[in-house]
């Protein structure tokens, strides 16, 4: 069935750093993806989606492009805040079900 | 903009006890999720349901079991708690049945079970 893998945290840099995080899926045919982002202590959030291959999803300074060929979907922000501290989890539909297949979460801690 | 409402944010419970875990959403929306998140494991899937009175097992249905009598509201029953059933509940809902859609998050529940 579909499969994320998205690379361990926990993510440190300082403000205004790049950031990258790394995510990978595994799907029959080119199901949307989702990136997801977790505040403390609140619920799951959208953030970005991309719905076919080669879109590109942007929100908040946060983008990442759907590539069929490394079949990847990997969040970059060109430069980090403070309040980006967070947990970030890859998303995508599960197979044969209405339900969201997610990624193990990386957090990401920026430091002022 | 749709609003999921988990019904406690804290919950302390024994041992054995049995335990409801309530939610609603505002949307008229099919589609109802509950997951459980756990450090390093990301959120696994529970149980859903896709209309009034249905309900599918997810990955992780042992030990749960799930109640849809209103659209709105989707529960989530423990028959008797356990220490490795502590963690955090989200509940989520979908509206539609095309997988481009996002699902919408409640603010979770952090269920300790003592």
């Amino acid at each position: 069935g579909n499969s994320v893998t998205q690379m361990e945290g926990p993510v440190t840099l300082s403000e205004e750093a790049f950031l990258t995080i790394n995510c990978t899926y595994t799907a029959t045919g080119y199901p949307s993806l989702f990136w997801y982002v977790q505040y403390p202590g609140e619920g799951l959030q959208l953030l970005l989606k991309a719905t076919k291959a080669d879109d590109k999803g942007s929100n908040k300074g946060f983008e990442a492009t759907y590539r069929k060929e490394t079949t990847s979907f990997h969040l970059e922000k060109g430069s980090v805040q403070v309040s980006d501290s967070a947990v970030y989890f890859c998303a995508l539909p599960s197979t044969g079900r209405r339900a969201l297949t997610f990624g193990s979460g990386t957090r990401l801690q920026v430091q002022p | 903009d749709v609003k999921v409402t988990q019904s406690s944010r804290y919950l302390v419970k024994r041992t054995g006890e049995k335990v409801f875990l309530e939610c609603v959403q505002d949307m008229d929306h099919e589609n109802m999720f509950w997951y459980r998140q756990d450090p390093g494991l990301g959120l696994r899937l529970i149980y859903f349901s896709y209309d009034v009175k249905m309900k599918e097992k997810g990955d992780i249905p042992e030990g749960y079991s799930v109640s849809r009598e209103k659209k709105e509201r989707f529960s989530l029953i423990l028959e008797s708690a356990s220490t490795n059933q502590t963690s955090m509940y989200l509940c989520a809902s979908l509206g539609g049945v095309a997988g481009n859609q996002p699902q919408h998050f409640g603010d979770g529940t952090r269920l300790s079970i003592l």
